[in-house]
């Protein structure tokens, strides 16, 4: 199966802590795109990607978020200093531009 | 500013009653419209997308979706619902991003 991945899928912090998460994307696809989904929601868009170029950032994301796509192949979510509103399943999903996005299991972040 | 409003948060309804949940839409341009469903456990997954043409589009497992320009709208049709329907469901648009809707929960009931 050469579906997205997302690695880990389940991760616990405690407030204050940095967590990492990865995403590999279909690897034909070139944009690549950060969801993160709370109980009762829909995804909420945070960032995406074109090939290794970030072209749009939510206004929601504060600065402790950053993400990034160093080769435009799989991609990293980074969130410094976790608070516990952070809590919530972060998604990625990967596309051919103006396509329909195919979208990875998701990483569940829990902040204690 | 884009966004997409679902009108029904949960629906329920027995097996074989007809399905639809409304999705509305607010972009001033052009626009691609998707509904994703999410199953029980598993990924979001596509269920039909409307790009251009046809406003009538029909989808997997035997779903349509209307889009109707002039109202905003492209709500998701079933004639016939199972159990195995039992899922969330997503109505998103793009250009670039997506925004989604908040989902609508469907639980049929066997």
């Amino acid at each position: 199966d050469t579906g997205v991945s997302q690695d880990p899928r389940h991760k616990i912090t405690k407030r204050g802590q940095n967590v990492t998460f990865r995403c590999d994307p279909i690897s034909e696809h070139n944009r690549l795109y950060w969801y993160r989904q709370t109980l009762g929601q829909g995804p909420e868009f945070l960032t995406y990607f074109q090939n290794e170029a970030q072209l749009e950032k939510s206004r929601l994301l504060s600065d402790r978020f950053s993400a990034e796509r160093p080769k435009g192949s799989f991609s990293t979510l980074e969130i410094q200093r976790t608070e516990q509103g952070d809590s919530a399943m972060y998604l990625c999903a990967s596309s051919f531009p103006q396509n329909e996005q195919f979208f990875g299991p998701g990483t569940r972040l829990t902040v204690l | 500013a884009q966004s997409v409003s679902q009108h029904n948060h949960h629906v329920i309804l027995s097996e074989a009653a007809s399905l639809e949940l409304g999705c509305n839409y607010s972009y001033g341009g052009t626009v691609n419209l998707f509904w994703y469903v999410q199953y029980p456990g598993q990924h979001l997954q596509l269920l039909l997308k409307y790009f251009s043409g046809d406003p009538l589009v029909k989808g997997i497992k035997g779903f349509e979706a209307e889009f109707i320009k002039s109202k905003f709208s492209f709500n998701l049709r079933k004639p016939s619902v199972q159990w195995s329907d039992t899922a969330e469901y997503f109505c998103a648009l793009s250009p670039g991003k997506s925004t989604f809707g908040d989902g609508t929960t469907l639980t049929v009931k066997p």
